[in-house]
């Protein structure tokens, strides 16, 4: 079947450092991927997407790593700040076939930044 | 608007009522997403419109799960006969495109429904 999960389910990191957020997918036809971050009472707000043609897109402060190969993607946070303490969800999304135009999200990774 | 729009931001329902959730999506959106997340669990897809044609529901739990965009904008989702297990937050997202190559989606806050 298809999954796509998070090693940790949660994440502290003290305010001003680097955090990386994984998350392991399990199939292979997905072509598109997603990071998400959710404040409490919120939607999920778009951070960063990657499709499977690139191993790597940065934004500002975050980077997105595909690894296709273990079937990994991860989510880089530079300098931490109190307002990146959130849960954060990757979403995968297969090649176009007729009605898949759902993302799938993984279950999420709580991130508490520490002053 | 702004945003998303969803309404009632909180919903308390006996079980065996019906429930009505309202989605206003960003104006000129094209598609529209209803997703359904437990507590503490990523959100799963219900269904997808575009413009008013619904073109997959294959989310949709049961029967007693509805969704309508009958003018291509405003979109309801109606669960008839509550139960327990349908407590969740009720997200709507839109996108300004058909999704084919840009899958960016705009999400509400939710509707938080508790089926007591």
């Amino acid at each position: 079947g298809e999954s796509v999960g998070l090693h940790l389910p949660t994440l502290s990191v003290q305010e001003g450092d680097n955090s990386i957020i994984n998350c392991a997918y399990s199939n292979s036809a997905s072509d598109y991927f997603i990071w998400y971050k959710q404040e409490s009472g919120k939607g999920p707000q778009f951070i960063i997407d990657i499709r499977s043609n690139m191993d790597k897109r940065q934004g500002q402060r975050v980077t997105v790593l595909l690894n296709k190969t273990v079937k990994h993607l991860s989510l880089q946070i530079a300098a931490t700040q109190p307002g990146d303490s959130a849960v954060y969800f990757c979403a995968e999304k297969k090649k176009r076939i007729q009605g898949a135009q759902k993302l799938v999200f993984g279950q999420g990774t709580r991130l508490t930044i520490n002053p | 608007g702004a945003g998303v729009s969803q309404s009632p931001r909180y919903k308390v329902a006996k079980r065996g009522q019906d429930v009505a959730l309202r989605c206003d999506p960003i104006s000129g959106h094209v598609s529209l997403f209803w997703y359904q997340q437990a507590l503490g669990q990523g959100p799963e897809f219900l269904t997808y419109f575009q413009n008013e044609a619904q073109l997959d529901k294959s989310g949709l739990p049961s029967d007693r799960f509805f969704a309508e965009r009958p003018e291509g904008s405003v979109s309801t989702l109606k669960i008839q006969r509550t139960q327990q297990e349908d407590s969740a937050v009720y997200l709507c997202a839109s996108s300004p495109t058909r999704t084919t190559t840009n899958e960016k989606l705009f999400f509400g806050s939710g509707t938080q429904l508790s089926v007591l």
